[in-house]
Formats: structure tokens, sequence, C-alpha cells
């Protein structure tokens, strides 16, 4: 199954710790998108990468949340000092190219913070 | 700034009947429209997806109609099924951008 891959499914942190999320788009792509969902709200954009670059991050908080996405590896969605605010789900989209209008989406990375 | 809306948080039709999912956008600078369906615990797929410059697209079931001078769009479903039943996301991309902005979903509920 080639899909875009996210680990881990399901993640728990108290406040104060750092979470990570990883995301492995689908083979041939080279854009990722990250995407939030709060709870009973609609997805909303945080930040879109190719390899090695941030392309428009204008979705992401200014503080505390940082993402990547290395020449070798998967895209990594960091978040420092996580508050009970950040409990979401957090989905990844990859795309091959900028003119393939749609995307795919991973199963996301529900991440609670106690 | 909800520059993508669905207005109806959830919406009840009985199988083998119509369901109509609709979607109001405010930015013209979108250029293609996109909708998205989701199961619980699973990440969006896919469903349909219409130009700028068409007012309608269909495939199987699915169909969408695109009112630009409305500034609106609507998924049909028909007949509806029970696996239907899930959350219909609206999405629209700009013409000078890569990323979706998504609306907040509708709850599509297909009774047997």
């Amino acid at each position: 199954n080639a899909g875009v891959m996210q680990n881990p499914r399901h993640l728990v942190r108290r406040r104060g710790q750092e979470a990570r999320l990883r995301c492995s788009p689908m083979k041939g792509h080279s854009h990722v998108y990250w995407y939030r969902q709060l709870p009973e709200e609609g997805l909303k954009f945080m930040v879109y990468l190719q390899k090695e670059n941030i392309i428009d991050e204008s979705g992401m908080p200014k503080e505390r949340f940082s993402a990547e996405f290395p020449k070798e590896g998967p895209s990594i969605l960091r978040i420092q000092q996580v508050v009970r605010g950040d409990s979401a789900a957090y989905f990844c989209a990859s795309s091959p190219r900028t003119d393939r209008r749609e995307l795919f989406f991973g199963e996301g990375s529900r991440l609670t913070v106690l | 700034d909800q520059q993508v809306k669905q207005n109806s948080p959830s919406l009840s039709v009985q199988e083998g009947r119509i369901s109509i999912l609709n979607c109001d956008y405010t930015n013209s600078m979108f250029d293609y429209f996109l909708w998205y369906k989701k199961y619980p615990a699973e990440g969006p797929t896919f469903l349909i997806s219409i130009s700028s410059i068409k007012d309608k697209n269909e495939d199987g079931r699915f169909t969408v109609f695109l009112n630009k001078s409305a500034k609106h769009l609507s998924l049909h479903i028909v007949p509806s099924q029970p696996g239907d039943s899930a959350v219909y996301f609206c999405a629209a991309r700009r013409n000078a951008g890569n990323m979706l902005t998504f609306g907040g979903g509708t709850r599509l509920m297909v009774k047997p």
C-alpha cells in the first residue's frame, strides 16, 4: 500500500512535553501539507512543504510549532511545550506536483494533551 | 475569516433518496473546488471536483454543481446509500497557491 503514512496514530502527552508527528508521503510525491482538525471543526491548513523547503507556513502558530521535510526521511511536525488546546487530529496530505489539484490524505495522528 | 462555509452541520436522508450538500465561498480567487468524504478515525478521501470554468461535473452517483455568480456549490448524491453516511467537506483552491481551504463539514446520515 503506497498511501500516505502517518505515525503515531495516537499520541498522549502531558502539558509541557514535546510532540513529534511523522508523515511519509505517497511514493513519487514531493509536496507535503499538514492540516489540523480541532474537535467538531473542519480542517485548517498549517503548512506546505517541499523537500528541504517550507513553501507556505501561513497557518502555523507563531510559537511552539515547527515543520520540516528533509531530503531523506519523513516530514515531521513538531510541537514544543504542548498545551491542552493542541489536542486535535493532525492530518498530512501529499501531492505529486503543484498542478495536481487533489490532495491525498493520511489517516491522521490524534494528539491528546493531558 | 471563514472563506468556505458549510452552513448545515448535519443532514439526514432516507436510503434511495437524493442527498444535497451545500457549500458557499467568499474568495473570488478560488478556481477549483473539491469534495472530500471522511469516516470517523480515518483521513479524508477525495470524492469529486470541479473547475471554475465548468458548472457541473458528474461521476456515477455523485454530481457537483457550481454557481459562480452566487459563489455556491453543491454535491448531489443519488440514490443515497447507507454507506454514504460520513462527514463531507467542501474545499477550494486558489489559482495562486496549492493549499486547500476547507469548510466545516456536513455530517450525512443515510437511513435504511
